[in-house]
């Protein structure tokens, strides 16, 4: 199946501060996600991006998907930024494959 | 999100006993999935469904069966839970083969 390779593991912010989430993937995709899961261990939809670049709030993603990686911006962060953002990858079968994630903890 | 609940949302249980955890949905999505989450491990597909009665498997299917008989109903079976199935467990929705999945809020399942 797909690898997808998260970076960086952990990442320690102060809040203000901005930061990029980079996604590698090793094979070509259908399409591609970014999740939030908060604290509380919910899942949320962030994007759903399978090439070019959105914007949603203080967060943005692009994903280049002919050099197989996503980026995930997130600016000006918030403690509520804090979690696991997770990238997912859908390979030709429609099957979703996940990263192992990049934990966020923004300090006040 | 996808109107998705799932039950129940904590379990503890005992090695060798069957255990069943419920997804429902409301939006009356074609795809569902079962996925556990591991540490380390990230979210991993157990099995999915693309219709009623159709369903296959996914990566970390041994141990697990699953049954859709209606559209918004898809059933987890641990057949004989074992500790190795202590995990929390996500079902997910998706309206067609493309467009977005949408997640559950999870169950927390302990086997002793």
């Amino acid at each position: 199946g797909i690898q997808v390779e998260q970076s960086p593991p952990d990442l320690i912010l102060q809040e203000g501060a901005n930061s990029t989430l980079r996604c590698n993937f090793s094979d070509s995709v259908n399409n591609l996600q970014w999740f939030h899961q908060n604290p509380w261990g919910q899942l949320i939809n962030l994007f759903y991006i399978p090439s070019g670049t959105k914007q949603n709030g203080r967060l943005s993603a692009t994903t280049v998907a002919t050099e197989r990686y996503s980026l995930l911006y997130i600016s000006s962060s918030q403690t509520t930024d804090s979690g696991v953002y997770f990238c997912a990858v859908y390979s030709n079968d429609y099957k979703l494959s996940f990263g192992a994630g990049t934990t966020v903890t923004v300090r006040a | 999100d996808a109107g998705i609940t799932q039950s129940p949302r904590h379990k503890v249980t005992e090695t060798g006993t069957p255990v069943t955890l419920r997804c429902h949905q409301t939006e009356n999505h074609r795809y569902m999935y079962w996925y556990r989450q591991d540490p380390g491990h990230g979210l991993r597909l157990i099995h999915y469904s693309y219709g009623v009665k159709d369903t296959d498997k996914g990566e970390v299917s041994d141990g697990y069966s699953v049954s859709r008989s209606k559209t918004e109903d898809f059933l987890l079976t641990l057949e004989s839970a074992t500790s190795s199935q202590t995990s929390v467990y996500f079902c997910a929705t998706r309206q067609g083969a493309q467009g977005e999945q949408f997640f559950g809020p999870g169950t927390r399942l302990t086997v002793l």
